[in-house]
């Protein structure tokens, strides 16, 4: 069964430090990794990840993927207490490419 | 459409009671799919269609739960005689290509 495993489950930080959240991720076809972040809605988008090595970065918000050790780092510098979310990793795969995902990171940042 | 839309954003029921939630996902996405959250966890994948056809359901999906899509289009999902540990959000995401939008979600409580 396809499986993803996200880590830490929750982290508290101070405003300005620099976050690592990790998914490491076990799928069989694997198409794409997807991070989202999620407040007290609907999960919002960040990024897709298809290629091993190749960041992608957005603002303070960056990511890359390691197709080869099957994990994907989301870093966030500078953090501000507007980041505290719970952050999603996500594989889209399987037998039907259907999307599973991790149990979430809860970050908290503290002014 | 701006999005996916999904109704109601929140239900209260009694135990025993049927209930059914609605997905309008964005009109050109053939894909749709239903996960469950509870608290601190990420979402559950309930089932999924492409088209009107339903691909896939969850080994962890009981009976009682039943999902379709006529014509491709809207989604609904029904429970039926609700037990409380069917509260939770119900999410729907819509899909084409790759990119994937949440709904708002429904979030439901069996009192």
């Amino acid at each position: 069964e396809d499986k993803v495993v996200q880590s830490p489950l929750s982290l508290v930080v101070h405003e300005g430090d620099t976050v690592t959240l990790n998914c490491s991720y076990e799928v069989t076809n694997f198409r794409s990794l997807l991070w989202y972040k999620q407040e007290k809605k609907a999960p919002t988008f960040l990024f897709m990840l298809t290629s091993s090595g190749i960041e992608k970065k957005s603002g303070r918000l960056s990511s890359i993927l390691d197709k080869k050790e099957l994990f994907s780092i989301l870093n966030i510098t500078a953090t501000q207490t507007g980041d505290s979310a719970i952050y999603l990793c996500a594989v889209e795969g399987g037998s039907n490419y259907k999307l599973t995902f991790g149990k979430g990171t809860l970050l908290t940042v503290n002014p | 459409d701006t999005g996916v839309s999904q109704d109601p954003r929140h239900k209260i029921t009694k135990r025993g009671q049927n209930v059914t939630f609605r997905c309008d996902p964005i009109s050109e996405h053939n894909r749709l799919y239903w996960y469950r959250q509870t608290l601190g966890q990420g979402p559950e994948f309930l089932t999924y269609f492409q088209n009107e056809a339903q691909l896939e359901k969850s080994r962890l999906l009981s009976d009682r739960f039943s999902a379709e899509r006529p014509k491709g289009s809207f989604s609904t999902l029904e429970i039926q005689r609700t037990e409380q540990g069917d509260s939770a959000m119900y999410l729907c995401a819509s899909s084409l290509a790759g990119s994937y939008t949440f709904g708002s979600g429904t979030r439901l409580t069996v009192v």
